[in-house]
């Protein structure tokens, strides 16, 4: 079956600081990975993926196949990237359906 | 161009009763899925459809169903609603099978 971790629930760090969101997944075929974002007030908005390999807002994840880890980091925190983060997954070829991690809420102090 | 649209935004029902509710799909996508959100399960996927058909299930009871039409719009209804019902129910859009999905503002259903 296919899990989805997010081992924080909240993250703060400071302005200019690295951050780094974990997630773990559980699924037993090659998964593709993804993080959503949800600013406050506003609806959840895919980041990015990992079959991209872009860099969306200064956020980077690799997917890590033997750690079955798919962290998200970015080197220099800002303000407006406080928000709450989604780690999901989708298996199945030609599915939609998302299965996503408990989420992380990410502050950065000023 | 419009994002996802969701109506009604707020619903109040009792127990036992049931409730639909509306979701239309960016122009021109043909994938709608729908999630439920609540604090203690998080996000979890209910159902997709694609050209009318549904296409994928998740682990909810048969009180859970949707439909999608002709012109992609869908609705889900829920019957014989139950307290734990109560949540924030999320569709989204996509063009297809594994692309990006855009998700609506939601659906918050309580449960009295």
């Amino acid at each position: 079956a296919q899990r989805v971790t997010q081992p924080e629930k909240l993250l703060s760090v400071f302005k200019g600081a690295p951050v780094e969101l974990k997630c773990n997944y559980s699924y037993s075929g090659s998964p593709e990975l993804f993080w959503y974002v949800q600013y406050s007030r506003q609806r959840l908005q895919l980041l990015l993926r990992h079959i991209s390999r872009e860099s969306i807002k200064g956020f980077t994840a690799d997917l890590n196949k033997g750690e079955t880890s798919f962290h998200l980091k970015k080197p220099f925190a800002q303000e407006e990237d406080s928000a709450m983060y989604y780690c999901a997954l989708s298996g199945r070829a030609g599915a939609n359906n998302l299965f996503f991690g408990t989420g992380t809420r990410l502050t950065v102090i000023p | 161009k419009a994002g996802v649209t969701q109506t009604p935004r707020y619903l109040i029902k009792t127990r036992g009763q049931q409730v639909t509710l509306s979701c239309s799909p960016i122009s021109g996508h043909r994938s709608v899925s729908w999630y439920q959100q609540t604090p203690g399960q998080g996000l979890q996927f209910l159902f997709e459809y694609f050209s009318e058909t549904q296409r994928n299930k998740g682990n909810f009871p048969g009180r859970f169903s949707g439909r999608q039409f002709s012109n992609s719009r869908s609705e889900m209804n829920v019957s014989t609603l139950e307290l734990g019902d109560s949540a924030l129910y999320l569709c989204a859009s996509s063009l297809g099978a594994q692309e990006t999905q855009y998700f609506g503002p939601g659906t918050r259903l309580l449960v009295l």
